[in-house]
């Protein structure tokens, strides 16, 4: 079974409006952390924004959110007042402490800012 | 220079040539790791060292061979590669905490490789 799943391949929002990219999870480890990645054409991925599975508040970064729902496993991330610069690729991801090293990615979903 | 970088962004080569990938992290981290991003497939784990010990290698093909000389680099040498080699190969490093959940890689920019 997929340990991450994007369901959107592709989106596309107004430029200033904002925009959820869906991401749900799965997993028994019950210490697990998620993150969301950026990756721009030029190939680099880049850090948005984390949650971890006891965090009781939702993870804000600037402009970006996490909508997180523990019991959907469910972990959107909210850009708000999205910018042309937003355009890219974005991914989300999980690490369960129980599997240590190991990284799960989901497929991504490319976001399209329209002026 | 900041956070990870790896030389050459860019690489053509031949299925007979040797060629290697490297990786340099300025962060201060003691993990480092190989992944490869084929177009439409998540992100594949290839190798992740922890303070320079190979931790795990997720059935990689032997054309490919990681060297991890210190915390600091990490190379991917690569010989008699396929044409389904061609992909994005990215490298990451972290900072291992025993039991830490936050624990977030930080990548670097990645080589392209066509291999013809």
């Amino acid at each position: 079974a997929q340990k991450i799943t994007q369901t959107q391949p592709g989106m596309f929002v107004q430029e200033k409006e904002a925009v959820t990219l869906d991401c749900t999870y799965d997993t028994s480890d019950p210490s697990y952390g998620l993150f969301w990645y950026k990756q721009p054409s030029s190939g680099e991925m880049i850090f948005l924004i984390y949650q971890g599975s006891y965090d009781q508040q939702n993870a804000t970064e600037g402009r970006y959110s996490l909508n997180f729902q523990k019991a959907r496993k469910s972990a959107n991330l909210v850009i708000s007042a999205s910018q042309l610069g937003d355009s890219a690729m974005y991914f989300c991801a999980m690490r369960e402490v129980g599997t240590g090293n190991q990284f799960y990615f989901g497929t991504g979903t490319s976001l399209t800012v329209i002026p | 220079e900041t956070g990870v970088t790896q030389t050459p962004r860019h690489l053509v080569m031949g299925m007979t040539n040797k060629k290697s990938l490297k990786c340099e992290q300025h962060l201060g981290h003691n993990a480092m790791y190989w992944y490869k991003q084929s177009a439409k497939k998540p992100l594949e784990l290839m190798f992740v060292y922890n303070f320079k010990e190979q931790t795990e290698n997720n059935s990689v093909p032997s054309r490919f061979s990681p060297e991890c000389p210190n915390s600091s680099h990490l190379f991917l040498h690569l010989h008699t590669l396929q044409p389904e080699d061609s992909a994005l190969y990215l490298c990451a490093s972290s900072h291992r905490l025993a039991g830490g959940i936050q624990e977030t890689q930080y990548f670097g920019p990645g080589t392209r490789l066509l291999v013809l």
